[in-house]
C-alpha cells in the first residue's frame, strides 16, 4: 500500500515554544490530508483537513492560530504547535487520502509523540 | 465525524483460534476501510472495501462488505500472537473517516 511518514517520530519540548511536524505522502499525490490526535486508549480525534493549496478546515473546539496547518505541496502538509503548553502533550497522526482509480483510501502516517515539560 | 459502531470491545483469544468483529452504522457507506494500530504506532490500512457484497482476503484476513452497505465485518483465521492491537472500522463520510471505537485484541499462547 501506499506509504505516509511523518517527522520527527518523537519530540521533547520546553513549555512556550513551537514545534512542527511533517507529514509526506511517498508514492502519491495527496490534495487532502488530515491531522489527529490520539489519547492513551481512545480513538483517533480529528483536528483539521489540510488542503492543498488553500486554507485548513478545523473541527469544532480546535484552535486554528494554535495548530496552524500548510499544505504547500501535493506531497507535504505541516502542522505546527505553536506555544506549546503540557497539555498539548499528545500523540498526533496524519493522514494522506488517495483517490486513485476512483477507489478512496486513507494511509496514516507513523505518528509523533509530543511531549511539552 | 460521525461514530460507527463497532463491536465487540475487546476480546481474549487462544492462539489459533478465529475472531470475528463487525461494524454498523445508520447511514450507508459507499468504502469501508479496515485498519490496526500497534502501541506507538499509525493505523496500518488492512483490507479497503468499495463494493456492497464484496469478500476481500488479505493472508489470514478477511473481510465483506454488507449488502446494506451499512455494515461491515472483519475475520481473523488462525491467530498468531502478532495479531494484538486494536482493529478499527472506518468509512470516508464527505471525505473525512468516521471511525469504530476499535476492538482491542489480546492473543493469550
Amino acid at each position: 500500500g501506499a506509504v505516509v511518514s511523518q517527522h520527527p517520530s518523537r519530540v521533547i519540548c520546553k513549555s512556550g515554544t513551537s514545534v512542527k511536524i511533517e507529514c509526506r505522502s511517498l508514492d502519491f499525490q495527496a490534495t487532502t490530508m488530515f491531522w489527529y490526535r490520539q489519547f492513551p486508549k481512545q480513538s483517533l480525534m480529528l483536528m483539521a483537513t489540510s488542503n492543498e493549496g488553500s486554507k485548513a478546515t478545523y473541527e469544532q473546539g480546535v484552535e486554528k492560530d494554535k495548530f496552524l496547518i500548510n499544505h504547500a505541496s501535493l506531497t507535504l502538509s505541516t502542522l505546527t504547535v505553536t506555544s506549546a503548553h503540557p497539555e498539548d502533550s499528545s500523540f498526533y497522526i496524519c493522514s494522506a487520502r488517495d483517490v486513485a482509480g476512483g477507489q478512496e483510501t486513507q494511509y496514516f502516517g507513523p505518528g509523533t509523540r509530543l511531549l511539552v515539560l | 465525524g460521525q461514530q460507527l459502531n463497532q463491536s465487540p470491545q475487546s476480546m481474549f483469544i487462544q492462539e489459533g483460534e478465529d475472531v470475528s468483529m463487525n461494524c454498523t452504522s445508520s447511514s450507508i457507506f459507499n468504502t469501508w476501510l479496515w485498519y490496526k494500530q500497534d502501541p506507538g504506532e499509525g493505523p496500518v490500512l488492512l483490507i479497503a472495501l468499495y463494493k456492497a457484497g464484496e469478500l476481500t482476503s488479505n493472508g489470514r484476513l478477511t473481510a465483506q462488505f454488507g449488502i446494506t452497505r451499512k455494515d461491515s465485518f472483519l475475520n481473523i483465521s488462525a491467530s498468531i500472537p502478532s495479531d494484538v492491537g486494536i482493529y478499527f472500522c472506518a468509512g470516508p463520510n464527505d471525505y473525512k473517516l468516521s471511525f469504530g471505537a476499535g476492538t482491542t485484541v489480546t492473543v493469550r499462547a
